[in-house]
């Protein structure tokens, strides 16, 4: 079945370091998403990439989608101690029998900063 | 406020007891799906349903039971709770489709099985 790889599992920087994760898929992907669970928390929504290519921006957090749509990754800028938790991407696909919608997370990235 | 409402947010029960999870959409949303987290193995998918009366097995179903009577509805069943059991899970909902929807998640139950 299809899955989804992330690393690093854990990164921990110095605040105002940059950060960076990467996500694989083993199959191609028709999109994309990046979520982020602060510590005891519930995943959020961050974003959704659909094209091939796709470079998208919010504030210091940059999403890139890669050309052959297998890969992905979050880039984030001078990190502060806000930008604390994990942060997981996901792949929708199809159950075998092609007629519902599944997602699979990857294992996420626990990102913690030293102030 | 969009929100997604599960109920209990934590609970410790024993081993065989049955067990009902609530969760309660207010987007009328049609797609609704359960998930587990545990340490070391992400966030994985349990159940999930496509509308009213169509539900379907994720990846890890085994124990676990669900139906979708509503649409705002989408409650977990554990019909005999083991201690594999024990685990933090997340209802989600979302509109239909592949589209740029946001996905929305509850605030988790921590369920301990002893």
């Amino acid at each position: 079945g299809q899955q989804v790889m992330q690393i690093p599992q854990y990164q921990h920087v110095q605040e105002g370091e940059d950060f960076t994760t990467y996500c694989n898929s083993s199959t191609t992907l028709s999109n994309i998403q990046w979520y982020k669970q602060r510590p005891g928390g519930h995943p959020v929504f961050l974003i959704q990439l659909v094209k091939s290519g796709e470079v998208k921006k919010q504030k210091r957090l940059t999403f890139q989608f890669g050309e052959a749509k297998k890969n992905s990754s979050l880039h984030i800028t001078a990190t502060q101690t806000t930008d604390v938790g994990t942060y997981f991407c996901a792949g929708p696909g199809w159950n075998s029998g092609g007629s519902n919608y599944k997602l699979t997370f990857g294992k996420g990235t626990l990102l913690t900063v030293n102030p | 406020e969009a929100q997604v409402t599960q109920n209990p947010r934590y609970l410790i029960t024993v081993t065989g007891k049955k067990l009902t999870v609530t969760c309660s959409q207010n987007m009328n949303h049609e797609y609704m799906s359960w998930y587990r987290q545990d340490p070391g193995l992400g966030l994985r998918q349990i159940y999930y349903s496509m509308n009213v009366e169509v539900t379907d097995k994720g990846d890890v179903p085994e124990g676990y039971k669900v139906s979708r009577k509503e649409k705002r509805n989408f409650p977990l069943i554990l019909e005999s709770p083991s201690p594999n059991q024990t685990s933090l899970y997340f209802c989600a909902s979302k509109e239909r489709g592949q589209g740029p929807h946001t996905i929305y998640f509850g605030e988790g139950s921590w369920l301990t099985v002893v």
